[in-house]
């Protein structure tokens, strides 16, 4: 397909059980985010790859989130030991950066993660 | 942190009327953007305004942007039902120009 997707859409885990999240970005789009949201709420920033470049985790909320991005292709967002606060759905979003700085960012479906 | 935030937090109008949402934020920008989220899942970008620009138009949309007061209005006019959906603005600052900072949306209801 032409756009960002991301699997599972819906994945339910038990409380300290590990998940892991993908997203496959649009093809020849450098930049890739990836953000949650809580219900109700706004987009929070976890972390940013750009190219070959060191990723930014700025946002990653504790040391049990860790993201993986091979070149420009596939992105993996590992949430480890989940706890229910970690519920929310998890958004990726791919870039075509230009010179300019960041344009528009395309959006997935988003994977919707409940923590029981 | 969030750098912008949207009022009102939800806005509920009659078909045809024009619905007008704004955003607020702190820091210098590099552009403002707006985008649309249906039902929770993923969002859709609606429209780009770079610092430099006060207005763009696209379809029924019109954005402001009013460095001075580092806000931004979104106009969408002659609602329909199918415009119902959050509304966000985002913006990226002058020292940061790759990450885009989202505020905690408009819920728009257009009733038919």
């Amino acid at each position: 397909g032409a756009g960002v997707s991301q699997s599972p859409s819906n994945k339910v885990t038990e409380k300290g059980k590990d998940v892991e999240l993908r997203c496959d970005p649009i093809s020849g789009h450098t930049a890739l985010y990836w953000y949650r949201q809580r219900l109700g709420q706004g987009l929070e920033f976890l972390i940013y790859f750009q190219g070959n470049s060191a990723p930014d985790k700025s946002g990653l909320p504790s040391d049990r989130f860790s993201a993986e991005r091979t070149g420009e292709s596939v992105s993996t967002l590992t949430i480890q030991r989940t706890q229910q606060e970690d519920s929310a759905v998890y958004l990726c979003a791919s870039s075509p950066v230009g010179t300019g700085g960041t344009g528009e960012l395309f959006f997935g479906e988003g994977s919707r993660l409940t923590v029981l | 942190s969030q750098q912008g935030e949207e009022d009102p937090q939800a806005l509920s109008i009659q078909e045809g009327e024009n619905a007008t949402m704004n955003c607020s934020y702190k820091t210098s920008i590099n552009n403002l953007q707006w985008y649309r989220q249906n039902s929770g899942r993923g969002l859709v970008h609606l429209i780009l305004i770079r610092s430099n620009e006060r207005e763009k138009h696209s379809g029924r949309l019109r954005v402001t942007l009013d460095t001075s007061k580092k806000s931004s209005s979104l106009l969408i006019t002659a609602s329909r039902a199918a415009d119902t959906a959050s509304y966000f603005c985002a913006t990226t600052s002058a020292g940061s120009n790759y990450k885009l900072t989202f505020g905690k949306g408009t819920l728009l209801t257009v009733n038919p």
